[in-house]
C-alpha cells in the first residue's frame, strides 16, 4: 500500500524566504501526486498536481513542485515566502484505484516578518 | 456554481446519539468520499462512492455508515456517537478520470 511522509510537523521561515516542503512518498510504480493547502478553518485547497507530464509542476500563488523518481519525492517550493503563505500543507498521493488520495500528515507553515 | 457543499458546518454530540451528515456535489462527479481529519494524522479515508448506489469501506470505517441514494448526495452517518469520532469531517468528489478532489469546507463535530 501506498504511504506519505511529510519531513517536518512544523516550518518557520522569514517573509522574502525560501519555502521548501518535504514529501516522500513510497511506490515503485509513479503514482499522481498532489500538494493541496488548508488555511484555517477552510476546506483543502487544490496548489498543484502531477499526472506524467512535465516532471517541474507550476502551481498557484508562486508554489511549484518537482517530481523525481529516483528519489521518490514531490517536494514544495516557493522562491519568496508571503505572510499569506502560512497555512497547513498536505501531500497526497492516488493508491488503490477510483481515485483514492492517502495524504500526509500534513506541515504547518509559519512566515514571520 | 457550489462545488462541494457540507452541511451542518459545526455539530456537538452527545456520547450516543446519532448524526448524520450531508454532502452535495453540482458537478456530476461519479466519484464521492469521506474523511476525517485530526491533528498529526492528515486525512483518513472513511468511505467513498463510485456511483449512485455504491459504496465501500475506506480505511478508518468502523463506527460510521453510508448512502448514496442520489448521484449528487453522499450521506455519512454516525449510529452512536463516540468520544473517538470527535474530528472534522470532509467530503470531496471527482470526476472517474480527473484525479485530484475537489473538498467541502468541512463539519467540525464534537462528542462529549
Amino acid at each position: 500500500a501506498q504511504s506519505v511522509t511529510q519531513l517536518g510537523s512544523h516550518v518557520s521561515v522569514s517573509e522574502g524566504a525560501l519555502v521548501l516542503l518535504r514529501c516522500n512518498y513510497s511506490s515503485s510504480v509513479p503514482p499522481y501526486l498532489f500538494w493541496y493547502v488548508q488555511y484555517p478553518n477552510q476546506g483543502l485547497q487544490l496548489l498543484l498536481k502531477y499526472t506524467s507530464a512535465a516532471t517541474l509542476v507550476k502551481g498557484i500563488n508562486g508554489f511549484e513542485a518537482e517530481f523525481k523518481k529516483s528519489e521518490t519525492s514531490f517536494h514544495l517550493t516557493k522562491p519568496s515566502a508571503h505572510m499569506s503563505d502560512a497555512a497547513e500543507y498536505f501531500c497526497a498521493v492516488t493508491s488503490g484505484g477510483y481515485n483514492k488520495l492517502i495524504f500526509g500528515a500534513g506541515t504547518r507553515l509559519a512566515v514571520h516578518p | 456554481n457550489a462545488g462541494v457543499t457540507q452541511t451542518p458546518k459545526f455539530r456537538v454530540l452527545k456520547t450516543g446519539q446519532s448524526m448524520t451528515l450531508l454532502c452535495a456535489q453540482d458537478m456530476n462527479h461519479e466519484y464521492m468520499y469521506w474523511y476525517r481529519q485530526d491533528p498529526g494524522m492528515g486525512l483518513r479515508l472513511i468511505h467513498y462512492s463510485v456511483g449512485e448506489g455504491t459504496t465501500a469501506k475506506g480505511e478508518v470505517p468502523d463506527g460510521y455508515n453510508v448512502s448514496r441514494l442520489k448521484k449528487q448526495n453522499f450521506l455519512l452517518g454516525l449510529e452512536s456517537a463516540a468520544p473517538s469520532q470527535t474530528s472534522v469531517y470532509f467530503c470531496a468528489s471527482t470526476h472517474q478520470g480527473a484525479p485530484g478532489y475537489t473538498f467541502g469546507s468541512g463539519t467540525r463535530l464534537t462528542v462529549v
